[in-house]
């Protein structure tokens, strides 16, 4: 699995929108883009995911850069209960395997 | 629809003594996994299953066995407790990836599991 680098930390405030970055610049063609939150202490959560095409859901939003090396993760609204941490994963599929590997993730603090 | 739950929610442990946490899951996923996640860091992978009777090693597998004897059911074992074992443990279970289907994975809240 390709290797994610994301800010340690970053601060947001309420009602604005929280860019969250992460670098991939070793992804594979048949690698997708996963992002993940952990609130607290909690199990994490599953937010987005894609391939090459931006994608959006009910919860965020995901840009993945032409070259895929690199995606930002944005949440339009940031409220107080998006406080959390947050993964950038890169997932493969071999067809007999595929496993989730995290990093440190980015702390995400939103205040009011 | 419980999702995945896993059993005990908190243990304790002496050195030396052995466990079986137990994860279960109620989504028909083919995919199970077990993590850990100590103070700070990110989550860790120590084994995983990818259908029933099936079962193989991720990062960190050293200490812990695992069984997949049902589907529905992921078991991790510590055969001789360390102090070093002390962590959060998820498991989480997904479909069979395939093409763009949607394959997330879904966790359980977790196991607090001290080693002392």
């Amino acid at each position: 699995d390709a290797k994610t680098t994301q800010p340690t930390s970053m601060d947001c405030a309420e009602g604005r929108a929280a860019n969250l970055p992460c670098n991939h610049s070793t992804i594979s063609g048949n690698e997708y883009v996963y992002w993940y939150r952990q609130i607290h202490s909690q199990g994490p959560q599953y937010i987005i995911h894609g391939l090459k095409n931006n994608e959006t859901n009910e919860m965020a939003s995901l840009i993945i850069t032409e070259d895929r090396k690199s995606s930002t993760l944005i949440l339009p609204h940031a409220t107080l209960r998006d406080t959390a941490v947050y993964y950038c994963i890169v997932r493969s599929y071999t067809g007999t395997a595929s496993k989730l590997t995290f990093g440190t993730g980015t702390r995400l603090q939103v205040t009011l | 629809n419980a999702g995945v739950t896993q059993t005990p929610k908190f243990r304790v442990l002496k050195t030396g003594q052995s466990m079986t946490l137990l994860c279960a899951q109620d989504m028909n996923h083919e995919y199970m996994y077990w993590y850990r996640q100590d103070p700070g860091m990110g989550l860790r992978l120590i084994h995983y299953s990818v259908g029933e009777g099936t079962t193989a090693k991720g990062e960190v597998p050293d200490g812990y066995n695992v069984s997949r004897l049902k589907k529905q059911n992921f078991l991790l074992g510590l055969e001789s407790a360390a102090p070093s074992q002390t962590s959060v443990y998820f498991c989480a279970s997904s479909f069979f990836p395939s093409g763009y289907r949607d394959t997330e994975a879904f966790f359980g809240q977790g196991t607090r599991l001290t080693v002392v």
